[in-house]
């Protein structure tokens, strides 16, 4: 594998459901990034770990809970979401400088019924 | 604080012709700038990015874009689109707050014409 993996590509869960996405880096790099990215709205940035220590939490609802166990992996869990929690999840894996830009994954493709 | 603009958020072109996307931002300190493509489906792919030194980037796909700090703009070029440059396009800049944190613009659709 190479760059930037997320798994899986698509999900539909329920309301009361729990589930997990995860994002595997390749790259060597030392920090890790989630996005949402909902129709007609930018891009949001959700969470960022840098070295494995959360450095950015954008006010995301508690539903939303990350985890990086290392440099190579972020999982982003969630429970008890709401329809408008439907969007696509990107991760991104970037050096700390980050001057060279962020790499990111396929996405996951969320629906929440 | 930083911020960025896309002008326009879609544009079409007849293949062949030159493409133009438009891209302003603001930041508080030295801007570091970039375009992304991204593709129905898939996550977002770097084109080109700014740091430091030749104002003129070169990316790949025949891409280019010039940073100008007089006018705050980083515009994307192409001198002939191609059909498979249909996608969407993301100007960003970081720089305030942190280089980690990265700001993106609401996206330009470009539409190409056969």
């Amino acid at each position: 594998e190479t760059g930037v993996t997320q798994t899986p590509r698509h999900l539909v869960m329920g309301m009361t459901n729990k589930k997990s996405l995860k994002c595997e880096q390749h790259l060597g790099h030392n920090a890790m990034y989630w996005y949402k990215q909902s129709a007609k709205k930018p891009l949001e940035l959700m969470f960022v770990y840098s070295l494995e220590e959360r450095v950015e939490n954008n006010s995301v609802p508690s539903r939303f809970s990350p985890e990086c166990p290392n440099s190579s992996h972020l999982f982003l869990h969630l429970h008890t979401l709401q329809p408008e929690d439907s969007a696509l999840y990107l991760c991104a894996s970037s050096r700390v400088a980050g001057g060279q830009g962020q790499f990111f994954g396929p996405g996951t493709r969320l629906t929440v019924l | 604080a930083q911020s960025v603009t896309q002008l326009g958020s879609h544009v079409s072109v007849s293949e062949g012709a030159l493409v133009l996307l438009r891209c302003n931002y603001s930041s508080s300190v030295p801007p570091y700038l970039f375009w992304y493509v991204q593709y129905p489906n898939q996550g977002l792919q770097l084109l080109l990015k700014y740091t430091t030194g030749a104002t003129l980037v070169k990316g790949i796909n025949g891409f280019e874009a010039e940073f100008k700090k007089s006018e705050t703009s980083f515009h994307l070029t192409k001198p002939s689109a191609h059909m498979s440059d249909a996608a969407e396009y993301f100007c960003a800049v970081s720089g305030s707050g942190g280089y980690h944190k990265v700001t993106f613009g609401t996206g330009t659709k470009l539409q190409v014409i056969p």
